[in-house]
């Protein structure tokens, strides 16, 4: 059964500053998910890594995959406040084509 | 329609009632998907239909959850005897299709699946 990690699930930076976020999973996925929510709102897909070196960026986002080491982690460059969010990493690997989610990283960004 | 769409947004019920929560989604979709977001559980998976298929219900938390889907399209989440645990978020994704066809036809893209706003059940 795959299992997501990741961490930190809470994280409070200052505006400027640079941080990353971590997901581990334990068995074999082809294919992994970045998503962000807003408090109250539903799910925005923000990257979809489909293979092993696979790097996505998005303005101050940038999202990698590793799959020989089962890790990707989402890289916040500069941050400011409107990237204030919780940030979920969810590999494919469910036995129905499901997503399996990571607990999530509760982002908040201060002036 | 432009995205799927929940109802209601928001359902507040008694411990005991039934309820049922709507699922609409993207047209042309034939994948559709039921999770649940509660603070001690997170995200998890509930159910999953493809197209009529009959469901594998599985990953429903107990019996008084079921689900159904009508004319491959819109879906419903039916929790009977609602008890304060099921108090959360329903959130419902849909996709082109499901992953386990897109590797039996041998081919390779990414699936995205696309959330609805979700409909929040608060249990007193």
């Amino acid at each position: 059964e795959l299992k997501v990690e990741q961490n930190p699930l809470f994280l409070s930076m200052q505006e400027g500053k640079n941080y990353t976020i971590y997901c581990n999973y334990s068995t074999t996925s082809d294919r992994l998910y970045w998503y962000r929510q807003d408090p109250g709102k539903s799910l925005e897909s923000l990257f979809v890594l489909l293979s092993n070196g696979a790097v996505k960026q998005e303005g101050r986002l940038m999202a990698s995959l590793d799959t020989k080491a089962r890790l990707s982690t989402l890289h916040i460059t500069a941050a400011v406040h409107d990237l204030s969010a919780t940030y979920f990493c969810a590999p494919s690997g469910g036995s129905q084509g499901n997503l399996i989610f990571g607990k999530g990283t509760k982002l908040s960004v201060k002036p | 329609g432009a995205g799927v769409s929940q109802s209601p947004s928001n359902k507040v019920t008694e411990k005991g009632k039934d309820v049922e929560l709507r699922c609409d989604p993207i047209s042309g979709h034939t994948a559709l998907y039921w999770y649940r977001q509660s603070l001690g559980q997170g995200l998890e998976f509930l159910i999953y239909f493809q197209g009529n298929s009959a469901p594998d219900k599985s990953g429903l938390p107990s019996d008084r959850f079921s689900a159904e889907r009508t004319g491959g399209s819109v879906s419903t989440l039916t929790i009977q005897r609602t008890q304060q645990e099921d108090s959360a978020v329903y959130l419902c994704a849909s996709s082109l299709a499901s992953d386990s066809i897109i590797r039996f036809a041998g081919h390779r893209y990414h699936n995205e699946q696309f959330f609805g706003p979700g409909t929040r059940l608060t249990v007193l």
